[in-house]
């Protein structure tokens, strides 16, 4: 299986600053890794797929990058409701994994 | 608009069977290139994906549950099914199905509310 190693685990920015989440496979996945945000209590939420397209409605301070083994989430200028749990998945070969995810907080 | 909606037992004890369904509406398991998949969640903890089933009948499974698991669908109701065999206090969590779009492979795009299932004596 593919392992997904997400740092940091916790991140804690204030409003508006630039964050940027970083999420590293063991092997090769070619940029089929996806983004997902999830909110305390809710179901989680497809952000960004195969590493920098951006799914409907989300807001477009949410970008993605990578390739390889090493993938990036970056939020330009951070908002409130942007406090959330954030997994990566890599979906280049079965299973399907996830990493474990960065918690992240408003200082 | 596409919707998914998860249902199961709530509460069962070790060694049963536990069988979810996912009702699904917006969309529908006989498109080419639908897929609906179940992936779990322990209270705290993160994601595990569990199961992908395709519009061409197509299925895979997580070799770490080891044989446990069945994933089945009914496109004329807009259903899709998990059965999970000899459950234990391991298999508590929320489950979700989640509906995916892509040829073999692709990102889980939309989520039901998800399903708490605890498994106890």
């Amino acid at each position: 299986d593919i392992q997904m190693t997400q740092s940091p685990s916790l991140l804690s920015a204030s409003v508006g600053d630039r964050v940027t989440l970083s999420c590293k496979a063991s092997q090769n996945i070619y940029k089929y890794l996806n983004w997902y945000q999830q909110k305390l209590g809710e179901a989680p939420k497809l952000l960004i797929y195969y590493t920098n397209s951006l799914q409907t409605g989300i807001p477009s301070r949410f970008s993605g990058s990578g390739s390889g083994t090493d993938y990036t989430l970056t939020i330009s200028s951070l908002q409130p409701e942007d406090v959330a749990t954030y997994f990566c998945q890599q979906y280049n070969s079965w299973p399907n994994t996830f990493g474990a995810g960065t918690k992240l907080e408003l200082k | 608009q596409v919707t998914l909606k998860e249902s199961g037992p709530g509460i069962l004890q070790p060694s049963q069977t536990l069988s979810l369904t996912c009702t699904f509406s917006g969309f529908s398991l006989s498109t080419y290139g639908m897929g609906v998949g179940w992936i779990r969640q322990p209270s705290g903890k993160g994601l595990e994906w569990l199961a992908n089933i395709w519009w061409d009948d197509d299925k895979y499974y997580n070799p770490s549950l080891k044989n446990r698991l069945t994933i089945s669908k009914d496109t004329s109701n807009n259903q899709a099914f998990l059965k999970i065999t000899n459950v234990d206090t391991a298999d508590t969590a929320t489950y979700y199905c989640a509906r995916t779009v892509g040829i073999i492979r692709g990102p889980f795009d939309y989520w039901g509310q998800g399903v708490m299932v605890t498994v106890s004596s």
